[in-house]
């Protein structure tokens, strides 16, 4: 079965600091990965999205960026942190495969929890 | 980006009671699905729709995809605490086929 693992799962950092939040899937291959962002009770925000190794789209110009070094991992990254970077971070995948309804099922992690103060 | 519209944003019902949701949209889907998320926690899948029309059903939820494409709906019968969370509705468009577009989400709350 798939698993999809995302860390940490907390983390606090001061604001200029880096960040690298990574994440992971196992039991499948060539998935589609996400990177969505939910801000205190509200909703999903879509940051990036990756079809293939190397390959990113970014949906909202900011101050974070991602990257897929591997087919299964993906990373979310920023040099230098800001107050409003602050939020809970989930990472998702979906299959690949075309022509098949239940390729449109996404599925999430357990989720990142980023304080910057 | 697009989001779809959600309605209630929020509910407050006590336990025993049924709850309605709902997701429109004015651009077709070809997929709806429905995740609940607990605090701190990411969002789970409950139910896939896949049809026009289609009426599923998942223990105490059911579903529906509305027959123009356009709109979807959650029930939960009989509620319990344990429904506390938030709910989200998410489609699929036709030729986006890396993203689903998410609702705002509805925040449950069951008072005994």
């Amino acid at each position: 079965s798939q698993t999809i693992h995302q860390w940490p799962a907390t983390l606090v950092q001061p604001v200029g600091s880096p960040l690298s939040l990574e994440c992971t899937v196992e039991g499948t291959s060539n998935p589609n990965l996400y990177w969505y962002r939910q801000a205190a009770g509200r909703g999903l925000q879509l940051l990036f999205y990756s079809v293939g190794i190397g390959q990113i789209s970014s949906e909202v110009p900011q101050n974070l960026s991602a990257s897929r070094p591997q087919d299964r991992q993906f990373i979310l990254s920023s040099k230098k942190l800001l107050l409003s970077d602050s939020g809970f971070y989930l990472c998702a995948w979906k299959p690949l495969v075309r022509g098949w309804s239940g390729a449109n099922v996404l599925t999430f992690g357990a989720g990142s929890r980023l304080t910057v103060l | 980006g697009q989001q779809l519209n959600q309605s209630p944003q929020s509910m407050f019902i006590q336990e025993g009671e049924d709850v309605s949701m709902n997701c429109t949209s004015s651009s077709i889907f070809n997929t709806w699905l429905w995740y609940k998320q607990d605090p701190g926690e990411g969002p789970v899948l409950l139910i896939a729709l896949y049809k026009a029309g289609e009426l599923t059903s998942n223990g105490r939820l059911t579903a529906q995809f509305g027959i123009t494409r356009k709109d979807s709906f959650l029930n939960i019968s009989a509620s319990i605490p344990s429904d506390v969370g938030i709910y989200f509705c998410a489609g699929q468009r036709t030729g986006t086929a890396s993203k689903l577009t998410f609702g705002t989400g509805t925040r449950l709350q069951v008072t005994l």
